[in-house]
């Protein structure tokens, strides 16, 4: 099965900053990765995600990498604001096969 | 109107109870799942429904049943509660659109399970 692999489990930012997050994966048949964010006490919600057919995506301050070869894919934060604070989990997947492997969460704190 | 909805939001048990969590979606989504937040915050698939059939059924104990009376309800029956099973628990739905940037999943809002 999948094995997704995500760092660092914590990040520390000043406000303005960038922050990166890397995760990996183990099948080369995953072919789906969304990121998802995870506020305080609320549910996760989707806010990128990227298919294996492109190897970037960008949101205004937000974007994904993804490098099929290494089986690696980054999340993107630019000019982070103390409202980017929560925990951040990548995800792989098959579309179709409706199973998402989650990644084990970083922490973000973005201080003013 | 909240398109994933999972009640109750809290539920504080005493071990050896028997309770249930129910999940409802509103997106017409066709598959619907049961994911569990430990104190770690590591988010684990349990069970995955589609179309009323059980499609995934990770290893948890058999303790764990889901039911889904139909498409857009899963609900989680859990039996003589231990204090492991204190975690959130979250619903989710999706539907995949091959063509289309609309896949991925929509999450409830979660059931703080604790068990005591």
């Amino acid at each position: 099965g999948e094995n997704v692999e995500q760092h660092p489990s914590t990040l520390s930012v000043q406000e303005g900053d960038s922050a990166v997050i890397k995760c990996t994966y183990s099948d080369s048949a995953s072919n789906y990765f969304p990121w998802y964010k995870q506020e305080l006490g609320k549910r996760p919600q989707l806010i990128i995600d990227i298919r294996s057919n492109v190897g970037e995506k960008k949101d205004q301050r937000i974007a994904v990498t993804l490098n099929k070869t290494a089986k690696h894919f980054s999340l993107h934060i630019t000019e982070t604001q103390p409202e980017d604070s929560a925990v951040y989990f990548c995800a792989a997947s098959t579309i179709g096969f409706n199973k998402f492997y989650f990644g084990s969460g970083t922490k973000l704190n973005v201080k003013p | 109107d909240t398109a994933v909805s999972q009640t109750p939001k809290y539920l504080v048990t005493q071990m050896g109870n028997d309770k249930s969590i129910k999940c409802e979606q509103n997106l017409g989504h066709d598959t619907m799942y049961w994911y569990k937040q430990d104190s770690k915050k590591f988010l684990k698939i349990m069970f995955s429904y589609n179309n009323k059939e059980l499609i995934i059924n990770e290893t948890v104990p058999n303790r764990f049943s889901p039911k889904s009376p139909d498409k857009a309800h899963l609900n989680l029956h859990i039996n003589s509660l231990e204090l492991g099973d204190s975690a959130v628990y979250f619903c989710a739905s999706s539907q995949d659109l091959p063509n289309s940037g609309a896949y991925g999943y929509t999450f409830g809002s979660g059931t703080r399970l604790t068990v005591v």
